[in-house]
């Protein structure tokens, strides 16, 4: 079965430090994508990635950016963190298409 | 732009009860539809789906959903309830590009 891990279940961190969220996908998935989740807004897309080393905004890019230097890794960054981005990030990956997403179990970030 | 609307926040139910969580979208072209499931301190896994051929589609637990173009909706029934069945329900919807436009999700919970 496919394999999404996130590197953390829980981080806190301080404002304005950078912070990097890890996700890695086990089954060579093409597409890759980030989400934030917060009560009564549901998901929504930060940024996904076609391949390697190609990026393209979501819905919210604002405050992040992204890294895919491998196919198996799918990295958010957070380049000064605010409280705002206090939520809980979710990792997906998929193949090429319209195939269902596989999802990590998400990364609770607090930003004090 | 692809949008989906989940009308009810929260769905209490009492066990072996029916229940419909309620899904509608907005799309000006041909939609593929998904419901994904919750459990609590997980990612989300894929219940269902309609891409195309018969409007009814079916989980391995239960679950239904019926694709209505006319009134833009995509429903989700399932006619007893199990208390494992208590988690975090999401609409979402793709135009046919890499991009899934999640609803804000149905809190269900099974009363005893």
């Amino acid at each position: 079965d496919v394999k999404v891990t996130q590197s953390s279940r829980y981080l806190v961190k301080r404002t304005g430090e950078k912070v990097f969220l890890e996700c890695v996908q086990d089954m060579d998935h093409e597409n890759m994508f980030w989400y934030r989740q917060d009560p009564g807004l549901g998901l929504r897309l930060i940024y996904f990635s076609y391949d390697v080393k190609m990026k393209e905004k979501g819905d919210i890019p604002e405050g992040y950016s992204v890294s895919r230097e491998k196919k198996e890794r799918f990295s958010l960054i957070l380049e000064s963190a605010s409280t705002n981005q206090t939520s809980m990030y979710l990792c997906a990956s998929r193949r090429t298409g319209l195939g269902r997403q596989h999802f990590g179990d998400g990364t609770r970030l607090s930003i004090l | 732009a692809q949008s989906v609307t989940q009308l009810d926040s929260q769905v209490p139910v009492f066990e072996e009860a029916p229940v419909e969580l309620r899904c509608n979208y907005s799309s000006s072209v041909s939609v593929y539809l998904f419901w994904y499931v919750q459990y609590p301190n997980q990612g989300l896994q894929l219940l269902l789906k309609y891409l195309s051929g018969s409007t009814l589609v079916e989980s391995i637990n239960g679950f239904e959903a019926e694709f209505n173009k006319s009134q833009t909706s995509f429903h989700l029934r399932k006619p007893s309830v199990h208390i494992s069945d208590t988690a975090e329900y999401f609409c979402a919807v793709s135009e046919g590009n890499e991009k899934l436009t999640f609803g804000t999700g149905t809190r269900l919970t099974i009363i005893p």
